[in-house]
């Protein structure tokens, strides 16, 4: 399976500030990337998808990039409903591995 | 407006089977396959497998074969889950999800939480 590393575990920022999110990939997976948010208690939203699209309604603030083994989300200046559990996910192989997430914390 | 909608909480003994329902609106259902995503409590996202909703053919995760059983009727545009011999470590959060642009997820069901205790 391909294996998904997200760093850091844990993020912790102050609104307003940027956020980079890291996910590397155990072997290339060319740009099938993708981004969810999850909520306590609620279901994941996808954010990004293959690597650097925005999915539906989802605002400008949100950034994707990275090809191959290497991929960032950015978060321009955080809103305090951005804090989160980001998770990555890859198509590449099956299965589709997430990532184990990044907490995205208020400092 | 595209709505995936799940079946509420279950509780289970060991060795009990479950069914989870996963019903599709605001979309041709048959044009997109399902996914189905466990959470285990306090845990990551896991990927089990997901069914082709125009031929019913179901793809399984390694570690969800056997036990799992993923099925569907597009005449009431539903995706189902079943869970056999139920453990202990089945408890988790079971999400559905619309399969977009060949894997992923981009309209998820509000998950679906089964609790297997004596």
């Amino acid at each position: 399976d391909i294996v998904l590393t997200q760093s850091p575990a844990t993020l912790s920022l102050s609104p307003g500030e940027r956020a980079t999110l890291s996910c590397r990939a155990s072997q290339s997976i060319s740009s099938y990337l993708a981004w969810y948010q999850q909520k306590p208690g609620q279901a994941p939203r996808l954010l990004i998808y293959d690597a650097s699209n925005r999915a539906t309604g989802i605002p400008a603030t949100f950034s994707g990039s990275g090809s191959g083994t290497d991929f960032t989300l950015t978060i321009s200046s955080l809103e305090p409903e951005d804090f989160a559990v980001y998770y990555c996910q890859q198509r590449s192989g099956w299965p589709h591995t997430f990532g184990q997430g990044t907490k995205l914390e208020i400092k | 407006q595209v709505q995936v909608v799940q079946s509420g909480s279950e509780l289970r003994k060991p060795g009990a089977s479950v069914k989870v329902s996963c019903k599709a609106s605001g979309y041709t259902f048959r044009q997109y396959a399902i996914n189905w995503v466990r959470q285990a409590p306090g845990q990551g996202l896991e990927c089990m497998g997901w069914i082709n909703t125009n031929t019913g053919t179901p793809t399984y995760a390694q570690g969800f074969t056997g036990r799992f059983v993923l099925s569907v009727d597009s005449s009431v545009n539903t995706a189902y889950l079943q869970i056999t011999s139920l453990k202990a470590e089945d408890t988790a959060v079971y999400f559905c999800a619309r399969s977009y642009g060949g894997g992923w997820n981009d309209y998820w069901g509000q998950g679906t939480l089964v609790t297997v205790s004596s």
